[in-house]
């Protein structure tokens, strides 16, 4: 079975100071892990994955996620944020050899100006 | 986002009505699937398509019927639906690599009245 914990509902963040979005994972096998982001009233945007390699994973609007294996932890991070970050933030993970995607219950991120 | 289209954007039905979802993906993947989005739930996966045969179905209600009548198309068909089955359905698409990336559509917002 394949499973994702974001342990923080929402997560808070002036404008221009660095944010954190905490995503662990259970997986049986290598694990190829995802960051999605949620607008309102809009589908799901692909920011980043991690395959294999680099464990630091850059990807979409100046967002960047760590793969920790020891602590099979997939953080999603940024530098510095925007209020336009503002948005519901999903991690998910799949195993090869299956297609379906597990999802995190999905983190809020509110970025204050 | 315009990869992968949805319509409708918005849904009302009564119980007893019948309508469909369609999702249609511009990008030449050869898997689609379908998802759930409830409020305060993990997104649910409910079928997978691959060239046009169905791979995964997650114990759906016979009430949701999927139909693949070709890799660019999906429908998902609704009949005597429950007030509990209101929610936001994704459709995404996929290359269908080992860990190739599902794109993912605006979503259609289903409420049963």
């Amino acid at each position: 079975a394949q499973s994702v914990a974001q342990p923080e509902d929402q997560v808070n963040v002036a404008e221009g100071n660095p944010l954190t979005v905490k995503c662990t994972y259970s997986v049986s096998g290598n694990p190829y892990l995802f960051w999605y982001v949620q607008y309102p009233n809009r589908g799901l945007q692909f920011l980043l994955k991690y395959i294999t390699g680099d464990n630091l994973v850059k990807g979409s609007y100046g967002f960047e996620a760590e793969f920790n294996k020891s602590q099979t932890s997939f953080h999603l991070k940024k530098p510095s944020a925007l209020v336009s970050d503002s948005a519901l933030y999903f991690c998910a993970v799949r195993v090869a050899g299956r297609r379906a995607l597990t999802f995190g219950s999905g983190t809020r991120l509110q970025v204050q100006p | 986002e315009t990869g992968v289209t949805q319509t409708p954007r918005h849904l009302v039905m009564g119980m007893t009505n019948k309508k469909s979802l369609k999702c249609e993906q511009h990008l030449g993947h050869n898997a689609m699937y379908w998802y759930k989005q409830s409020a305060k739930k993990p997104l649910e996966l409910m079928f997978v398509y691959s060239l046009e045969e169905r791979v995964e179905n997650n114990s759906v209600p016979s009430r949701f019927s999927p139909e693949c009548p070709n890799s660019s198309h999906l429908f998902l068909h609704l009949h005597t639906l429950q007030p509990e089955d209101s929610a936001l359905y994704l459709c995404a698409s996929s290359q269908g690599g080992i860990a190739d990336t599902q794109y993912f559509g605006p979503g259609t917002r289903l409420t049963v009245l």
